[in-house]
């Protein structure tokens, strides 16, 4: 978790609202994700950054979108919040592309939407 | 569009005992990724096997890939208490040629004092 926080670490929200959760980095890496852990699927993707101002879908990326304006701030946001969404979101960040390098998990946002 | 999948889907062993997992894949890759996670914390890597590589080895985990089956294996060998938690492969590609780190189900184990 060294060097990565997310923001807050737990939210009840209610059906409709807009929620947001940032992830911050002092790694200065160029790369960052956001993911979500369901029972029964692992993990998977939602978006990801490849730099300031620079993001792109992921598999689940439907009902959410995120900003980069800074090297250091992912920000997701569900725009209008759905009992589908309770999840735990998990926001990443690695040096370089997918291909070849490791990843480096935050400590997840666990995010209950009634 | 799960790439990686991991067999047993759970695993109970003793203190001491060897803990074998094993993750199946589907096309081809150029690396895989063993990431372990404890309850209620984020993923935490552990090791990266390269396509051309076939065995890895770090501390008490070793690692195989068998490219040609579109396997690999994490061996944790005298397990302890402290090793209890969810291991995930993930590989760098995943269904349809796209580029993504994409990660299995995990193994949840167990470790018995």
């Amino acid at each position: 978790d060294a060097g990565i926080t997310q923001s807050p670490r737990h939210k009840v929200t209610e059906t409709g609202t807009p929620v947001t959760l940032r992830c911050h980095q002092t790694e200065n890496h160029r790369y960052m994700y956001w993911y979500r852990q369901d029972p029964g699927h692992g993990l998977r993707l939602i978006h990801y950054s490849y730099g300031v101002k620079d993001t792109d879908k992921g598999e689940v990326s439907d009902g959410y979108s995120v900003s980069r304006s800074k090297t250091e701030d992912f920000l997701l946001t569900l725009e209008s919040a759905t009992s589908s969404q309770t999840s735990v979101y998990f926001c990443a960040i690695s040096e370089s592309s997918f291909r070849a390098d490791t990843q480096y998990f935050g400590p997840g946002t666990r995010l209950t939407v009634l | 569009s799960q790439q990686g999948e991991e067999d047993p889907q759970a695993l109970s062993i003793q203190e001491g005992e060897n803990a074998t997992m094993n993750c199946s894949y589907k096309t081809s890759i150029n690396n895989l990724q063993w990431y372990r996670q404890n309850s209620g914390r984020g993923l935490v890597h552990l090791i990266l096997i390269r396509s051309n590589e076939r065995e890895k080895h770090s501390g008490r985990l070793r690692v195989t890939l068998d490219t040609s089956k579109k396997s690999s294996s994490l061996l944790i060998t005298a397990s302890r208490a402290a090793d209890t938690a969810s291991y995930f492969c993930a590989t760098d590609r995943g269904q349809g040629g796209s580029e993504k780190l994409v990660f299995g189900k995990g193994t949840k184990l167990t470790v018995n004092p």
